[in-house]
């Protein structure tokens, strides 16, 4: 069974860029069935899909984030990762490594690591 | 598509159905999108309740279930029971995005 895990700091300062890793165990990373996926969760607040990526490199981003989002995927080390620049405290959230279906569902997530943007 | 409206919260006796709406979960030319649903509890991770908008994963009881009409997708709680009581999300596709709802709060009173 698959099984994700996002690591990273939690605390991050104001215009620099956050980074997470989510390792994936169970399956590879290259399995050509998954579509890997960052989502966030503000305090409070609801849900917003991060963006996709698939082993081959193809992504999909929010429109919303695109200009400030990186998602990459490391096949020799079974992870992907997210890089978020220029945050501010908006950027302050549970972050969630899971997996995205063709049809667009989330079937399989992490814990959720908690990021606070803050000097 | 510009956003997915969900009611904040909705409330149940034990034993009652309620559902919960999505408004907003079509493409501009009326083509339903994908639909899904999530169930979650405080400090926990969503769990995926149905997708496509009426399938149900193996394991999710089938007091849960999909619907849709015109540009609203529904999910369904029957015979409600005091574990059902989480905040639920639902999801459409968008395009080449993914779109959630701002969340219901459902309340077993």
């Amino acid at each position: 069974q698959v099984q994700l895990q996002e690591s990273g700091p939690g605390l991050v300062k104001p215009s620099e860029t956050l980074s997470l890793t989510c390792t994936v165990s169970g399956d590879s990373v290259s399995s050509g069935s998954y579509y890997w996926t960052w989502i966030r969760q503000p305090p409070g607040k609801g849900l917003e899909w991060i963006g996709n990526i698939h082993y081959t490199g193809g992504t999909k981003y929010n429109p919303s984030l695109k200009s400030r989002l990186t998602i990459s995927v490391d096949t020799s080390k079974n992870q992907f990762s997210l890089n978020l620049s220029s945050v501010t405290a908006a950027d302050t959230a549970v972050y969630y490594c899971g997996v995205c279906r063709a049809q667009w569902y989330f079937d399989l997530w992490g814990r959720g690591t908690p990021v606070t943007v803050a000097s | 598509q510009s956003a997915l409206t969900q009611p904040a919260s909705v409330s149940g006796s034990p034993g009652q159905s309620i559902s919960i709406s999505c408004t907003g979960a079509t493409n501009d030319d009326g083509r339903f999108t994908f639909v899904s649903w999530y169930q979650q509890y405080p400090g926990k991770a969503p769990k995926l309740m149905i997708f496509e908008l009426n399938k149900r994963p193996s394991g999710v009881s089938n007091r849960f279930s999909g619907s849709k009409s015109g540009n609203t997708a529904s999910l369904t709680i029957s015979g409600l029971r005091a574990e059902d009581e989480a905040d639920y999300f639902c999801c459409s596709s968008a395009g080449d995005s993914a779109l959630f709802g701002g969340g219901t709060k459902v309340t077993v009173l």
